[in-house]
């Protein structure tokens, strides 16, 4: 089956240190992968995506890379900011089931200045 | 575009009572899903429409829960006699086809007492 298992928080850091939320996923196809940012009080907003293996996703300083060979979808940004304080979701879709979305549990990241 | 809303953001409810949820997609996204999230997890899937037809229900929709798109448009999910373990966010998004991402409500945090 589909899951996807990120890593658990809080994950606590100094503004302009360096950010890495691990992400691996289990799947029975080719899926997409997604991460998503929650701010409170506020729904789901897409951070980036990869299609297939070896994209690499990129926004706001954020980057992920599709690695099909560890099966895994690292978050990383060279330098946080308080701003990017927020919980973080991993997601994939299964292509072949109406792109029905399987999310890991989220990562809280606390950035202290 | 002014994004997926919710209705309502809150609502606290008595143990047994009925309550109704109403998503108002992206204007001409055919695609809507439902998920429910609880504390500390990511949201799990629920329901499915393409359009009217609700094609994919999730085993955590038990014969209490029922959901609606009469024309394709807004969704409504109506969860009946409700229970203190119903209590969660309910997350509706959207996603104008194959190959998109979704997008997502802010969500109708409910509570049952």
């Amino acid at each position: 089956g589909n899951s996807v298992t990120q890593m658990e928080g809080p994950v606590t850091l100094s503004e302009e240190a360096f950010l890495t939320i691990n992400c691996t996923y289990t799947a029975t196809g080719y899926p997409s992968l997604f991460w998503y940012v929650q701010y409170p009080g506020e729904g789901l907003q897409l951070l980036l995506k990869a299609t297939k293996a070896d994209d690499k996703g990129s926004n706001k300083g954020f980057e992920a890379t599709y690695r099909k060979e560890t099966t895994s979808f690292h978050l990383e940004k060279g330098s946080v900011q308080v701003s990017d304080s927020a919980v973080y979701f991993c997601a994939l879709s299964d292509k072949d089931n109406f792109n029905k979305f399987y999310f890991g549990s989220g990562t809280k990241l606390n950035v202290k200045p | 575009d002014t994004g997926v809303s919710q209705d309502p953001r809150h609502k606290i409810t008595k143990r047994g009572q009925n309550v109704t949820f109403r998503c108002d997609p992206i204007s001409e996204h055919n695609r809507l899903y439902w998920y429910r999230q609880t504390l500390g997890q990511g949201p799990e899937f629920l329901t499915y429409f393409q359009n009217e037809a609700q094609l994919e229900k999730s085993r955590l929709l038990s014969d209490r829960f029922s959901a609606e798109r009469p024309k394709g448009s807004f969704s409504t999910l109506e969860i009946q006699r409700t229970e203190q373990g119903d209590s969660a966010m309910y997350l509706c998004a959207s996603s104008p086809g194959v190959g998109s991402h979704q997008y997502f409500g802010a969500g109708t945090r409910l509570s049952v007492l």
